[in-house]
């Protein structure tokens, strides 16, 4: 089945300690992106990337790192933790096209509590 | 800053009825406009994408796109209470670039 996958689904945490949130992707897509979501917000970009070690800065990129070592991986990582990093993660990936954007396939979300 | 707005509702119709969904953007050079539907706690889904000028039909749903006023619109006809979810626009100036989602319309099918 092709999908988007995303570990851990919930995770709380404390202030300060790193954590990684994994996204997996088997469409054998090149454009992959992280999203947070908060209410009356909507989706906001963070990050996303074209391709393996290519990786671009969204609109809300502070605090947060990726890497793009293997095509089908796009994990999120949070150095230190803060609460207004509560929120709810998805990680995206769509197909390479000539040039137009192409739809985004979203993973299930990764709800994040930051304490 | 690249912006998408939408009117938040919630914006409610009967079952049976049209239901139109608006969106404008502040990038000109915008070439690809999504439509995704979003219920509470789950992950967006696709409706519908547009990237030319006019109309654009698939099922019930309508794709609006008028590139000179910056304005792109969802229509659903026969509107069902399934239908009943947050609405995403979302735009983006072509591969490579930054996706750009507006807060969503919220939209409510009574029955």
């Amino acid at each position: 089945e092709a999908q988007v996958t995303q570990n851990p689904r919930y995770l709380i945490t404390v202030t300060g300690k790193k954590l990684t949130v994994t996204c997996s992707q088997n469409m054998n897509h090149e454009y992959m992106s992280w999203y947070r979501q908060d209410p009356g917000l909507g989706l906001r970009q963070i990050y996303y990337s074209m391709n393996v070690e290519v990786t671009d800065k969204g609109d809300v990129p502070e605090g947060y790192k990726v890497s793009r070592k293997e095509k089908r991986n796009f994990p999120l990582i949070l150095e230190s933790p803060s609460p207004n990093q509560t929120s709810l993660y998805f990680c995206a990936s769509s197909p390479r096209s000539g040039g137009l954007a192409l739809e985004q396939f979203f993973g299930p979300g990764t709800r994040l509590t930051v304490l | 800053q690249k912006e998408v707005e939408q009117n938040s509702g919630p914006l409610s119709v009967p079952e049976g009825a049209i239901a139109s969904l608006n969106c404008t953007y502040s990038d000109r050079g915008s070439q690809s406009f999504f439509w995704y539907r979003q219920y509470s706690g789950k992950s967006p889904e696709l409706i519908m994408f547009i990237y030319s000028n006019g109309d654009k039909e698939d099922g019930r749903f309508t794709a609006q796109l008028n590139k000179a006023s910056q304005y792109v619109s969802l229509l659903i006809r026969d509107s069902q209470p399934s239908d009943s979810a947050t609405y995403l626009c979302a735009v983006n100036g072509g591969y490579g670039q930054n996706f750009v989602f507006g807060p969503g319309t919220r939209l409510s099918v009574l029955p």
